[in-house]
């Protein structure tokens, strides 16, 4: 089956400091990544929608100059943190939308990267 | 605008029994739906989808829904329980690529919990 990875699966990092996460499909193209965050004990919340070779579209409430996101190829999207505070703390989830076929509405979901501001 | 409801935050079981876990939908047009599983610190993995096929769809580990427009429903059964089901579930919605939409929307979760 499709594979989605995450890069890194977990980041300690000081408060005001940059993070960048990586979120690569494996054995498939994808034009188009989504990046989800979750919170302790809570929903997937759409952050971004990233389409390759375009802007991302931000979800009303998501500050995109916190949360910049790069979609350069087909089979890798970024998200950098810029200024990290730790409310920005949480669990980052990547998906990403295999691209034409009978699956295409499918998404495939990394395994997530635990980010902790201090 | 799309929206799901889980109803239960937590849900119980013994090991054995009956697992049920139920998603309530609304959408505009005929959704696509999905459950996923989540085991602690991971991504989500998918049980099943809906896609305007069959009702009663099948999916991994035994586990099935059945999709009911009429009270637009698509809960999640497995008939017995083992103590590897205890995750945390998720019922999702988005619509069908053809109407140009691809968002997939997330109900709140619940946490299944098996009892030996």
């Amino acid at each position: 089956g499709a594979v989605v990875s995450q890069h890194p699966s977990r980041v300690i990092c000081k408060s005001g400091t940059s993070v960048k996460i990586e979120c690569r499909s494996l054995d498939f193209q994808a034009t188009t990544m989504f990046w989800y965050r979750q919170f302790p004990k809570k929903s997937l919340m759409l952050m971004a929608t990233s389409n390759e070779g375009s802007k991302a579209t931000y979800e009303q409430g998501v500050e995109k100059d916190k949360f910049l996101i790069n979609h350069a190829s087909l089979t890798l999207s970024t998200l950098t943190v810029t200024s990290a505070h730790p409310e920005d703390s949480s669990f980052y989830i990547c998906s990403a939308r295999y691209v034409g076929g009978g699956d295409s509405y499918e998404q495939y979901f990394g395994p997530g990267t635990r980010l902790t501001v201090t | 605008a799309q929206s799901v409801t889980q109803l239960g935050s937590h849900v119980s079981v013994s090991e054995g029994a009956l697992v049920l876990l139920r998603c309530n939908y609304s959408s505009s047009v005929p959704p696509y739906l999905f459950w996923y599983v989540q085991y602690p610190n991971q991504g989500l993995q998918l049980l099943l989808k809906y896609t305007s096929a069959a009702t009663l769809v099948k999916g991994i580990n035994d586990f099935e829904a059945e999709f009911k427009k009429s009270e637009t429903s698509f809960h999640l059964t497995k008939p017995s329980a083992h103590m590897s089901d205890a995750a945390e579930y998720f019922c999702a919605v988005s619509d069908p690529p053809n109407t140009g939409g691809f968002k997939t929307i997330f109900g709140a979760g619940t946490r299944l919990f098996v009892k030996a």
